[in-house]
């Protein structure tokens, strides 16, 4: 079975702080790939990363980074000093490695506090 | 460049009318998926194509609902009578190829469906 759980349905940071956002996926395939994706209160779905399962470096990108843990099957993702545009809902994806599904987390809402 | 393209971004309609989603994906990009996201539910795959061919309409809900793609830049999404269940917010999205673990999907802003 193919699952993502956030578990953190919304969160609430005040400006500056860092804030990190949960994905723990479930999967029996040995090759996959993991992504995160951003909605912000316009709608779209923006990509953020997309990172295979046998690439486990951690990836920093500006203020945000990946701490990717096959052995704990998580994918989390951090916010350093977070700002107002960060707010939005933040998915997780799992996505086997053939194959067209994507299967998405619930979502974390994120809300940033000036 | 230009990424998916989804038109129109809000529509308001009657129960059972007939409602058209269009989507152009990117260039270049050789398969379309449609997804539709709701609070209950999340995101949803509803169909896709692979190099204009519908591979999997599994989850297309019921009849009501129907996919083309008559060229590889032009999609549409028919929702024909429509219900106020089908409000919903529709997605179209694009990559390379269907392997989308090998490729990202890149998605278009939405459309805002509101069935009254």
């Amino acid at each position: 079975a193919q699952k993502v759980t956030q578990a953190q349905t919304e969160i609430s940071v005040v400006e500056k702080e860092d804030v990190t956002l949960d994905c723990v996926y479930e999967t029996r395939d040995t090759t996959y790939y993991l992504f995160w994706y951003k909605q912000p209160p316009s709608g779209e779905l923006v990509f953020l990363i997309r990172r295979n399962s046998f690439d486990e470096q951690n990836e920093i990108s500006g203020r945000y980074s990946w701490n990717f843990q096959k052995s704990t099957s998580s994918f989390n993702f951090t916010i350093t000093a977070s700002q107002v545009v960060d707010s939005a809902v933040y998915f997780c994806a799992l996505s086997p490695n053939t194959g067209n599904q994507f299967y998405f987390g619930t979502g974390t809402s994120l809300t940033v506090i000036p | 460049d230009a990424g998916v393209i989804q038109s129109p971004r809000h529509e308001v309609t009657e129960m059972g009318q007939e409602v058209t989603l269009r989507c152009k994906p990117i260039s270049g990009h050789n398969s379309l998926f449609w997804y539709r996201q709701t609070m209950m539910r999340g995101l949803e795959l509803l169909i896709y194509f692979n190099n204009n061919v519908p591979i999997d309409d599994s989850g297309m809900p019921e009849d009501r609902f129907s996919a083309k793609m008559p060229n590889a830049s032009f999609s549409t999404l028919k929702i024909q009578p429509s219900e106020p269940r089908d409000s919903a917010v529709y997605f179209c999205a694009s990559s390379l190829t269907a392997a989308v673990g090998l490729n990202t999907i890149y998605f278009g802003e939405g459309s805002w469906l509101t069935v009254v």
